[in-house]
């Protein structure tokens, strides 16, 4: 099993560009989230999807958008990209769908996403 | 916002000493979960606690959680130098709401 698996692993975009960061699990998890990590802040929730075919804002989420494409895939579009939006970004999943935010998360190696 | 917040930031200890790191957090919770990303990589779950247990174990790692004081630990016995990582809580302040990360302590671990 490989888990979580996130592509592209680095990527480099210039101001405005646009892209779509690719999120996989094979645990058959019902739940899924994307997370951005700065130096210094922590991991802070951009979206995630609590079941297949929903999806709902977390503390960061402008600027973004996502699909729950299947119960195992989870992307998140950048449509305009802004130099702040440099970051490491995070997908996890947990699996459950009584008392979904309890569960442990389990996590990809994230993507390293520079805008210039 | 940040619900937990680890303390110290970070911590330097010599192989073979025990490491401590402590989470507080502001609102009451269903259950505390700790997470340890090692450089470069995702977070990996270590272990959870739930609000009606007071201590927990699982290998090297004893945690202990106090309502009262909402506030939890994590002990690191026996520190090895593969220790060296950032180390997350997290809350879950209710079955229905995602899980907020603190902003972690990094503990490095001299061999």
């Amino acid at each position: 099993n490989a888990g979580v698996t996130q592509t592209p692993k680095f990527q480099v975009l210039k101001t405005g560009q646009s892209m779509t960061l690719q999120c996989a699990q094979d645990m058959n998890h019902n739940s899924m989230y994307w997370y951005r990590q700065d130096p210094g802040m922590g991991l802070r929730l951009i979206y995630y999807s609590a079941s297949e075919g929903t999806t709902d804002k977390g503390e960061v989420p402008n600027g973004y958008n996502v699909s729950r494409l299947n119960k195992r895939e989870f992307s998140l579009r950048l449509e305009s990209a802004a130099p702040s939006q440099t970051s490491v970004y995070f997908c996890a999943s947990s699996a459950g769908t009584g008392n979904w935010g309890n569960q442990p998360q389990h996590f990809g190696d994230g993507t390293r996403l520079s805008i210039l | 916002s940040q619900q937990g917040e680890e303390d110290p930031q970070a911590l330097s200890i010599q192989e073979g000493e025990n490491a401590t790191m402590n989470c507080s957090y502001k609102t009451s919770i269903n259950n505390l979960q700790w997470y340890r990303q090692n450089s470069g990589r995702g977070l990996v779950h270590l272990i959870l606690i739930r609000s009606n247990e007071r201590e927990k174990h699982s290998g090297r790692l004893r945690v202990t959680l106090d309502t009262s004081k909402k506030s939890s630990s994590l002990l690191i016995t026996a520190s090895r130098a593969a220790d060296t990582a950032s180390y997350f809580c997290a809350t879950a302040v209710s079955g229905n709401t995602p899980l907020v990360f603190g902003k972690g302590t990094r503990l490095s671990v001299i061999a």
